[in-house]
């Protein structure tokens, strides 16, 4: 079955420390995408990827980092610079043809203390 | 500033009535709409779509309308079921032909279907 993974399903860390959340897909799709999910305000973009080795800032990238080495991984790093990491995550891709929707991964909850 | 609205945090519905879900946007740049459906600790998926280019698309039970002059959609679900209980995001998108799409969320309607 295609599809995207996303783990760990739920991540705790310290204040202060980086974390890395891991995001594979196996749909051969070229674009990948991070959101971020806080309550009552929809899904905000991160970081996207339309190509291997290529990735822009979405609309809230501060304190955030990703790689695209290879087409199947976008994996997301929290950084110690993130001030209110703790949030929803999820992963999604798509590809690349005209108006094709969304798939997502089922998320990760990572929280900070 | 918010430029895709769903106004109502929530909704409650008896099983086999009508939900009517709203979704209100700014940007008249928009020409791509998408509604999603969450349950909760899983990633949304994919409903059903619409062009600025039609201001009506059917699948089912769900149907979306769009009224470009008013900037708004909204998705019926007739009839409803318990199992549609679930968040539901409204999207929008320009389209610019490459994989860049990127799509702009509502914060969200959570429906409660009643059995």
């Amino acid at each position: 079955d295609g599809g995207i993974t996303q783990s760990p399903k739920y991540l705790f860390r310290k204040e202060g420390q980086n974390v890395t959340l891991s995001c594979e897909q196996n749909l051969n799709h070229d674009a990948m995408y991070w959101y971020r999910q806080d309550p009552g305000q929809g899904l905000r973009l991160i970081y996207y990827s339309q190509i291997v080795n290529d990735f822009q800032k979405g609309d809230i990238a501060e304190g955030y980092s990703v790689s695209r080495e290879k087409k199947e991984s976008f994996p997301l790093t929290v950084t110690s610079a993130q001030k209110n990491p703790t949030a929803f995550y999820l992963c999604a891709s798509r590809h690349s043809s005209y108006n094709s929707p969304l798939h997502f991964g089922n998320g990760t909850r990572l929280t900070v203390t | 500033d918010q430029q895709v609205k769903q106004n109502s945090p929530s909704l409650s519905v008896q099983e086999g009535r009508i939900s009517i879900l709203n979704c209100d946007y700014t940007n008249s740049m928009f020409d791509y709409f998408l509604w999603y459906k969450k349950y909760p600790a899983e990633g949304p998926t994919f409903l059903i779509s619409i062009s600025s280019i039609k201001d009506k698309n059917e699948d089912g039970r769900f149907t979306v309308f769009l009224n470009k002059s008013a900037k708004h959609l909204s998705l019926h679900i007739v009839p409803s079921q318990p199992g549609d209980s679930a968040v539901y995001f409204c999207a929008a998108s320009v389209v610019n032909n490459n994989a860049g799409n990127m799509l702009t969320f509502g914060g969200g309607t959570r429906l409660m279907v009643k059995p």
